[in-house]
């Protein structure tokens, strides 16, 4: 069974930092691109980022450009977010997310999410 | 950036309807376009990716079509688990969401 399960949420100071991680298990994740999504109270659904395989390439949404950086490690079945310089907007949930294993086919399986709250 | 719009922002209907919510892409996207559905306090579920291709485990009443600019998600006969939110996706440049297309019970 595919599991994809969030940590590291919780309460922080705008200008702040906070690192998610996800643990995966039920696939090889060495084989496929792993997302994070997220979702402010009430809104819809931001793409955040995305890692290649091998983590050779990462891609950011203009929104996070420079203040967040994806990371993997394969032999720890691990995917993480290092968000710095947090901003009130930033407050969601995160969610981490396999990319389809067909080529741009979005994301097929997602953990539960994580809760960032963003607040002085 | 590629830009989503989704039509309606809300939808009311009936157990047995047929359903179509539709989305346009800022640019030609080919069929790089991929639905979800979205249930309060659950992870988003992938429903059709490539435009047309349906997740496996997902029912044949959910169906997609559409290429370049203009897409549908087409559900055929509602059911009660229906009533939820969806979202499209695109994935020609990395990845943009709709804004969502809240499904409700009339």
């Amino acid at each position: 069974e595919v599991q994809l399960v969030e940590s590291g949420g919780g309460l922080v100071q705008p200008g702040g930092s906070l690192r998610l991680s996800c643990v995966v298990s039920g696939f090889t994740f060495s084989n496929y691109w792993m997302s994070w999504v997220r979702q402010a109270p009430g809104k819809g659904l931001e793409w955040v980022a995305n890692i290649k395989h091998d983590g050779s390439g990462k891609y950011y949404a203009d929104s996070v450009k420079g203040r967040f950086t994806i990371s993997r490690d394969n032999a720890k079945n691990s995917l993480y977010l290092q968000m710095n310089s947090l901003r009130v907007e930033d407050t969601a949930t995160y969610y981490c997310a396999r990319d389809h294993g067909v080529a741009a086919a979005g994301n097929d399986y997602w953990g539960q999410g994580t809760l960032v709250t963003v607040s002085s | 950036d590629i830009q989503m719009t989704q039509s309606p922002s809300s939808l009311s209907a009936s157990v047995g309807d047929r359903v179509t919510i539709t989305c346009r892409a800022s640019q030609n996207i080919k069929t790089y376009l991929n639905w979800y559905q979205e249930k309060p306090g659950k992870a988003p579920k992938l429903l059709i990716y490539a435009s047309s291709s349906l997740q496996s485990g997902v029912p044949s009443r959910f169906s997609g079509s559409g290429s370049g600019t203009d897409f549908t998600l087409t559900i055929s006969s509602l059911q009660p688990e229906d009533f939820a939110t969806y979202y499209c996706q695109q994935s020609f440049s990395t990845y943009t969401f709709g804004q969502g297309t809240k499904l409700e019970i009339k």
